[in-house]
Formats: structure tokens, sequence, C-alpha cells
């Protein structure tokens, strides 16, 4: 079965630039989270997506959404970009057989994105 | 608001030593607690899921014991080998909390030759 994939894996962007980051779950999971990670920061919850609802948010500012379309796909966006965007941009799937919160996240490789 | 710390930050072996990486979390209303390793530049591996109502999971060389009371986590690696060298990551999921993952600071670990 073919893992969390997420693209592109790697981004530069400039300042005020839009970006949209794409994420395939693992067959059949239909919860997707979305996570920033940065030396200084740690990782951070961005929000969760589950059949197409956003389940969790976390505190960014509102130029982070995101969405997640029938498949169980997702994207995020940043628009107006900021140097302290710069990350780590990690998305975890998980199947939710037996309820919320119970199964293992599977995360993917990641989305590095810089920004100038 | 759920606090999550892992001690020591880096922690330098020998291979072979058996080690144990601690993780304490401020709010005992957890769902689960997961352990992870994540290489250089890499994603998170999953390693051990621990439900609210185990006390223990194991795998191969790995063994998770959680303790909700007291708000702690420990991983145990036994035999470390170099390929053990990674950071290594506990998070919690909240009761009511979705599958939302509060992580800890991490570990740095280096197992040498």
């Amino acid at each position: 079965k073919a893992g969390v994939t997420q693209t592109p894996r790697y981004l530069i962007k400039t300042r005020g630039q839009q970006v949209t980051l794409s994420c395939s779950p693992i067959s059949g999971h239909r919860s997707v989270s979305w996570y920033q990670q940065t030396p200084g920061q740690g990782l951070q919850f961005l929000f969760e997506y589950f059949s197409e609802t956003q389940r969790n948010k976390g505190n960014f500012p509102g130029r982070f959404s995101g969405r997640q379309f029938s498949n169980s796909r997702s994207e995020m966006n940043v628009s107006t970009l900021e140097l302290g965007d710069s990350a780590l941009y990690l998305c975890a799937s998980s199947l939710e057989q037996a309820g919320v919160g119970t199964d293992t996240q599977y995360f993917g490789p990641g989305t590095r994105l810089t920004v100038l | 608001k759920q606090e999550v710390t892992q001690i020591p930050a880096a922690l330098s072996v020998p291979e072979g030593e058996n080690l144990v990486l601690n993780c304490s979390f401020t709010d005992s209303a957890i769902y689960n607690l997961q352990w992870f390793r994540q290489d250089p530049g890499k994603g998170l591996t999953s390693l051990l899921l621990i439900q609210s109502s185990q006390r223990e999971q194991t795998s191969g060389r790995l063994n998770a014991s959680l303790d909700k009371s007291s708000g702690r986590s420990t991983l145990y690696i036994a035999a470390s080998q170099p390929g053990d060298s990674a950071t290594y990551l506990c998070a919690v999921i909240l009761t009511g909390g979705g599958n939302k993952l509060t992580f800890g600071t991490g570990t740095q670990l280096k197992v040498e030759l």
C-alpha cells in the first residue's frame, strides 16, 4: 500500500506570493492533518480535515487555509507569504476505523518551503 | 493548554547500550500517545501507539510505557545501533481533540560505533 505522498517536495517562493501544497493520504484514510515544522517552534498543528470538513484548526492566521476533496486528497494554501512561513510542511493521515483519535497517524515526507 | 516535554534534548551513546527517552505531558486527559522518529530533513515515522487504557506497547527492540496519572511516557530502546540515530518525538491526542497531535520538543539521539 502506498504511503502518504506530498507534492511538491521543494518550493522556493518570494514574499507576497501564494502557494498551494498537496497531500494524498493512504488509500482508505479519511482524516488528513497538516503540520508546520520550524527549528524555533517545532511541530505545530495547522488543521485537520475529515470527510471534506475542517474538524480542527490550530492557531495560525487566516492566510493559511486548506480543503479536502471527496477522494480524501487535501490541499493547503498560504497566501501573501512571509519570510517566517519558511518551514517543512507535513501532512498526516489516519484511518479512524474505530473512532476519532484511535488510530496511528502516518506522515508524508513533507514539502520544504523557502520564502525569499 | 497541553504541554509536552522531552528529556534529554540530546543524547549520545555507544553502540549496544540500552537507553530510555522520557516524555511528560501536563494534561492527563489524553486519548493516546504516539512515538515517532524523524531522520534529518525527512518526515515522521510512527514507532508505537499507546491507547490511554494501555500501559505499554512493544515492537522489536522498542518498548513504550504510559503512566497517565503521572503524565509520563518512556521509550526504551534495547541494544542501540547506529541506525537508531535520529530525533525521537512523542505526541499526544487529547480526549475530544479530534486527531490533533501535540508534539514534544524531541530528543536527538546519536549512537556511535
